[in-house]
């Protein structure tokens, strides 16, 4: 079955401390990697997205993930977090090479300590 | 581009009243998806389709919703009647079959609806 797993509800930092979001897929052709961020009230935007080469992939505000196929994972870091990275974090998987929808893990709150 | 576009932003109706959303996609996009997200069920798939033609609607919760794609421009996501557990923000989102940027969903900022 197809799937993606966030293992984290709610994680918690500080500022200026690193992150790491977990995400895990159960796909069973080429996967398509997704990275979203959707702030209090807002749509989804996104953050980054893998679908070939270089296994480590960097996005918009200082955010880059790393494509682990023998682990089945696209873990999202920082290495500074900043107050207002604090939203909720989506991994979503879709099909490689067409269109059609995105399998969506249940999302990660991250919240920021001053 | 506007990026994708939804009206209104806030609906509040009572309950066994239609309510009407609607979407304009991104122009060029031959995807267009409706989810629903709440805080018990995180964001839910409602339906999508491709070149107006609706593919998936596996995700409508029951006969109470519909969703229409008359053109490449335009889609609406109607409940009738409403009930108080419809109350939910519903986002739209479109995406391309082409180009290297393919099947990335772009969202629109989402209808807040509350359904007294």
């Amino acid at each position: 079955a197809q799937s993606v797993t966030q293992p984290d509800i709610h994680i918690t930092v500080s500022e200026g401390a690193s992150l790491e979001l977990r995400c895990n897929y159960s796909y069973g052709a080429t996967p398509y990697l997704f990275w979203y961020v959707q702030s209090p009230g807002q749509g989804l935007q996104l953050l980054l997205k893998y679908f070939s080469g270089d296994t480590l992939v960097q996005g918009i505000k200082g955010f880059e993930a790393e494509f682990k196929r023998s682990q089945s994972s696209f873990n999202l870091r920082k290495p500074s977090v900043h107050w207002s990275d604090a939203a909720e974090y989506f991994c979503a998987v879709g099909p490689y090479n067409q269109g059609g929808k995105l399998i969506f893990g249940q999302g990660t709150e991250l919240s920021v300590k001053p | 581009d506007a990026g994708v576009i939804q009206s209104p932003r806030h609906e509040v109706t009572e309950m066994g009243q239609e309510v009407t959303l609607r979407c304009k996609p991104i122009s060029g996009h031959d995807y267009l998806f409706w989810y629903r997200q709440t805080m018990m069920r995180g964001l839910e798939l409602l339906i999508y389709f491709n070149n107006n033609v609706p593919i998936d609607d596996s995700g409508m919760p029951e006969d109470r919703f519909s969703a229409k794609m008359p053109n490449a421009s335009f889609s609406t996501l109607k409940i009738q009647p409403s009930e108080p557990r419809d109350s939910a923000v519903y986002f739209c989102a479109s995406s391309s079959n082409r180009g290297r940027g393919y099947n990335e969903q772009f969202f629109g900022p989402g209808t807040r609806l509350t359904v007294l």
